[in-house]
């Protein structure tokens, strides 16, 4: 079956710094993938849509310059969560679809749990 | 607005035993999909289940079943057989297009 890496699974880091999440398709190619965050005992939130080749589509509030998106390879995306502050600590999950229409499942990554102290 | 709602934060049912989780959507579409995930304490998420809109019968899989009322905007998930691994949050989940919009999710504890 379809499988999304997503790496690291935890990371801690101090406030002001920048951490990258990445989140790779491993045995399919994923024109679009999808970053979502998820605070504790609450649904996920989509934050933007990670096209191959072109901008990411945010959602409403998510600031761009905050969270970076590139998605270089049809098989690779990253998050850059930029000086980082407690307040951006939260659950990430990365998302991608095997298909090619928009009604494919969406597979997901294990997601990141990142605390800034 | 389109929104997913479950009306239910937590459930328990005894093990062996069948329960239903219940999803409501707020759509003007007429075609879109019908998603129910799992995400267990791992956290890692797990497709469940999925309807189509314009077809009227049930999905199924295995101990999975849905009831799909699209006139009610209606999507419950029901359980039979129900395993101590099926304790997990179940989110339902609708996209019309390329955009999922999630449940709050139900907690589901199986009872031994």
């Amino acid at each position: 079956g379809a499988v999304v890496s997503q790496h690291p699974s935890r990371v801690i880091c101090k406030s002001g710094t920048s951490v990258k999440i990445e989140c790779r398709s491993l045995d399919f190619q994923a024109t679009t993938m999808f970053w979502y965050r998820q605070f504790p005992k609450k649904s996920l939130m989509l934050m933007a849509t990670s096209n191959e080749g072109s901008k990411a589509t945010y959602e409403q509030g998510v600031e761009k310059d905050k969270f970076l998106i590139n998605h270089a390879s049809l098989t690779l995306s990253t998050l850059t969560v930029t000086s980082a502050h407690p307040e951006d600590s939260s659950f990430y999950i990365c998302s991608a679809s095997a298909g090619s229409s928009y009604n494919s499942p969406l597979h997901f990554g294990n997601g990141t749990r990142l605390t800034v102290t | 607005a389109q929104t997913v709602t479950q009306s239910q934060p937590e459930m328990s049912v005894q093990e062996a035993e069948t329960v239903t989780l219940s999803c409501t959507y707020d759509t003007s579409e007429s075609d879109y999909y019908l998603f129910w995930y799992k995400q267990p304490p791992s956290r890692q998420m797990i497709l469940v289940i999925r309807q189509e809109a314009y077809k009227q019968q049930n999905a199924t899989e295995n101990r999975f079943s849905v009831n799909f009322q699209k006139a009610a905007k209606s999507f419950s998930l029901k359980i039979s057989d129900s395993q101590l691994g099926d304790a997990a949050m179940y989110f339902c989940a609708y996209t019309p297009t390329y955009k999922y919009i999630f449940g709050t999710g139900t907690r589901l504890k199986v009872l031994a």
